[in-house]
C-alpha cells in the first residue's frame, strides 16, 4: 500500500460524458502527478500540482483539467469523452516537487468510455 | 518515436530460470529507474542509478546503468511467480518531467 488513494476503481461511461477521478495523496506530500496509461501509448505524464498550483504539464489534452485542493487532493476532469480515452490514470505523490523527489503510485483508475 | 526502448515486450519463462531485461535509449541520461507494476496497481520503484556503469542488487534482482549512461539492464535470478508483472523503465526530461519506457511484461511460470 502506497498511501495513495484514488476513487473510483472502476468508471464506465458512454462517449460525451464528463467524469471526476479523485486522488489523495500520502500525508505529508504536496506534489500530486497525474498519468495516463493506455495499451498503444504506454505511461505518460499528464500534469502535475505543488501545494495548490500547477506545476508541470505533459501531454494533457485541452478536454482534461486538473486541479488540488487546500487539502491536497486532487482531482483530474475529463469531458466530452471518446472511444480513446479509455484508460488506467493513475495519481502519483511525493514529498515536495524536487525534480529527484520519489513518486507513490496509487492504485489507479480504469476508466472505460462506451 | 520512444525516447526509451525496452526489450523484450513479452517474456513466459519457468519458475527457477533466469533473465535479462533491457532498457535502450540513443539519449544520455543522469540517472534512470526501474519499477515494477503488478496488475491492478501502480508502478513502485524498485532502484535508481546515477553512475555510469553502476551495478545495484535487489534480492535476485541486479539492475546495471551502462557506461554511456544511455542504456540499463535488469537481471532477475532464479525467477518465481512473484516476479510477475510489467517492468518499467523511466528517465527523466530536461523540464525533470518522468518518461517512461513501453515496458516489458513478465510471467513467471510455477
Amino acid at each position: 500500500d502506497s498511501g495513495v488513494t484514488q476513487t473510483p476503481k472502476h468508471l464506465i461511461t458512454a462517449t460525451g460524458q464528463r467524469v471526476t477521478l479523485r486522488c489523495s495523496p500520502r500525508s505529508g506530500d504536496l506534489s500530486v502527478y497525474w498519468y495516463q496509461q493506455s495499451l498503444d501509448q504506454g505511461l505518460q505524464f499528464l500534469i502535475q500540482y505543488y501545494n495548490g498550483e500547477e506545476r508541470a504539464k505533459g501531454n494533457i489534452l485541452e478536454r482534461f483539467s486538473a486541479q488540488q485542493f487546500p487539502d491536497l487532493h486532487s482531482e483530474l476532469n475529463l469531458s466530452s469523452l471518446e472511444l480513446g480515452d479509455s484508460a488506467l490514470y493513475f495519481c502519483a505523490s511525493s514529498v515536495a516537487s524536487q525534480n529527484y523527489d520519489e513518486q507513490f503510485f496509487g492504485p489507479g483508475t480504469r476508466l472505460t468510455v462506451l | 518515436t520512444q525516447l526509451l526502448e525496452q526489450s523484450p515486450q513479452f517474456l513466459s519463462i519457468q519458475e527457477g530460470e533466469n533473465l535479462t531485461v533491457y532498457c535502450n535509449s540513443s539519449s544520455v541520461f543522469s540517472s534512470l529507474q526501474w519499477y515494477r507494476q503488478e496488475p491492478g496497481e501502480g508502478p513502485v520503484l524498485l532502484v535508481t542509478v546515477v553512475t555510469g556503469g553502476e551495478v545495484k542488487k535487489l534480492k535476485r534482482l541486479t539492475f546495471q546503468f551502462g557506461d554511456a549512461r544511455k542504456d540499463s539492464s535488469l537481471h532477475i535470478t532464479a525467477a518465481q511467480p512473484g516476479d510477475t508483472g510489467l517492468y518499467l523503465c523511466a528517465v527523466r526530461d530536461s523540464s525533470y518531467k518522468l518518461i517512461f519506457g513501453s515496458g516489458t511484461r513478465l510471467l513467471v511460470r510455477p
